[in-house]
């Protein structure tokens, strides 16, 4: 089973609001990924949880927050986004470093 | 820093022609070397990967790829293309000391005509 799961498919919320975007694996991954693609753009790296270690993507803003609550699961917290964070995020699991990464089919956020 | 090229924008072929994506990628060695297919509002599917071993690398759906060192290059082929297989097709590299950063380079956009 190489099947990665994302919830909600679409999320539309205005700027005030918090939302939260949840990712869940079973394949024995330990590294976690959250991505944000633009459209007609290649995804972008934002976080990166591998073996409980998180790292960041510098430019990353702080109304994004990752938080993985075990091995299985990866949540990003969403807080006083912007119009300009609408786009596709995609999630993804590996067993780190280098190894292949399988994607989930993302959820389409709108910001309005 | 390791840096991915596709060449191709948008790429238009006739169901059951070939098909080659071009890809090029730079890098001080050998890294590792992966084809995903995204289809629209969809999440990346991985067809094929190369770590080492036989350049010649066969994937899913038909497709395969073809590792060339001398050319810096991991071309994707496939001998007969579908309707189905129209998708945008983005390659990417990884570094083998276990940086676990993908890099893509930006993607081309395949569209089948009847």
């Amino acid at each position: 089973d190489t099947e990665v799961t994302q919830t909600p498919k679409h999320l539309v919320m205005g700027m005030t609001n918090k939302k939260s975007l949840k990712c869940e694996q079973h394949m024995g991954h330990r590294a976690m990924y959250w991505y944000k693609q633009k459209a007609k753009k290649p995804p972008e790296l934002m976080f990166v949880y591998s073996y409980e270690k998180l790292s960041i993507n510098e430019s990353v803003p702080s109304r994004f927050s990752p938080e993985c609550p075990n091995s299985s699961l990866l949540n990003l917290h969403l807080h006083a986004l912007q119009p300009e964070d609408s786009a596709l995020y995609l999630c993804a699991s590996s067993h780190g470093g280098t190894d292949t990464q399988y994607f989930g089919p993302g959820t389409r956020l709108t910001v309005l | 820093a390791q840096s991915v090229t596709q060449p191709d924008i948008h790429i238009t072929v006739s169901e059951g022609a070939s098909l080659e994506l071009r890809c090029n990628y730079s890098y001080g060695a050998t890294p590792y070397l992966f084809w995903y297919v995204q289809s629209p509002g969809q999440g990346l599917q991985l067809l094929l990967k190369y770590f080492s071993g036989d350049t010649l690398v066969q994937g899913i759906k038909g497709f395969e790829a073809e590792f060339k060192r001398s050319q810096s290059s991991f071309n994707l082929r496939k001998p007969s293309v579908h309707w189905s297989d129209a998708a945008e097709y983005f390659c990417a590299v990884g570094d083998p000391v276990g940086n676990e950063k993908l890099t893509f380079g930006t993607g081309t956009r395949l569209t089948i005509i009847p």
